[in-house]
């Protein structure tokens, strides 16, 4: 079975600081990883994705991933917050077998302080 | 634009009366989701359903149901039998195949108040 559990239901950045939302996972089969983000009241949208291959992953708005097979982790970074980058993050996990579903963990939500 | 459209963005009921939420969308994708959000709880899978006329339920089926006549449409009904309706709704489709059929394509949701 798989599960995801992020570190932190809200983390506080001050404007310009490094931000580092964490997600570490289990998988019994190889998993492919995502990051996605929320603003109020809106739906979903992909940041970035782990499938195969290099394991530190690009996204959009300047957000990167790492994936450390050792560690079971996917932690999100970005070098300086933005004001903009205020929103509620998810880590989720699918897996390569498609026998499950993806698992989404509970949501980090992110303030950036002037 | 492709895309996924719910409808309405948001929606008031009396308790006791069934409500159906619009989902839509254009990308060509097989497969269909809905999500319930909770303050503080992630995402929980409601229904799915992975080819048209076929879906199964997810974690929290309970009180709702769904259809899929169409490939492009995946209505949902919160029942009357459902206890705590108030919640966030968030439709998803997915590509069939392939590697990128694993990313989830959210519509902007719809908040459902049933007082």
């Amino acid at each position: 079975a798989q599960s995801v559990t992020q570190l932190g239901s809200h983390v506080s950045v001050s404007e310009g600081a490094l931000v580092l939302l964490r997600c570490n996972y289990s998988s019994s089969v190889p998993p492919y990883l995502f990051w996605y983000v929320q603003y109020p009241n809106q739906g979903l949208q992909l940041l970035l994705k782990y499938t195969t291959g290099a394991t530190l992953v690009k996204g959009i708005n300047g957000f990167e991933a790492e994936f450390k097979k050792s560690e079971t982790s996917f932690h999100l970074t970005k070098p300086s917050a933005h004001m903009s980058d205020a929103a509620e993050y998810f880590c989720a996990v699918s897996p390569m077998n498609r026998d499950d579903k993806i698992i989404f963990g509970k949501g980090t939500r992110l303030h950036i302080l002037p | 634009d492709g895309g996924i459209t719910q409808s309405p963005k948001y929606l008031f009921r009396k308790e006791g009366q069934n409500v159906t939420l619009s989902c839509e969308q254009n990308l060509n994708h097989d497969a269909m989701y809905w999500y319930r959000q909770d303050p503080g709880q992630g995402l929980r899978l409601i229904y799915y359903s992975q080819i048209v006329n076929d879906f199964q339920k997810g974690d929290i089926a309970e009180g709702y149901s769904v259809s899929r006549e169409k490939k492009e449409s995946f209505p949902l009904t919160v029942t009357s039998a459902q206890k705590n309706p108030t919640a966030f709704y968030l439709c998803a489709s997915t590509p069939g195949s392939g590697q990128n059929s694993y990313e989830q394509y959210f519509g902007p949701g719809t908040r459902l108040t049933v007082t």
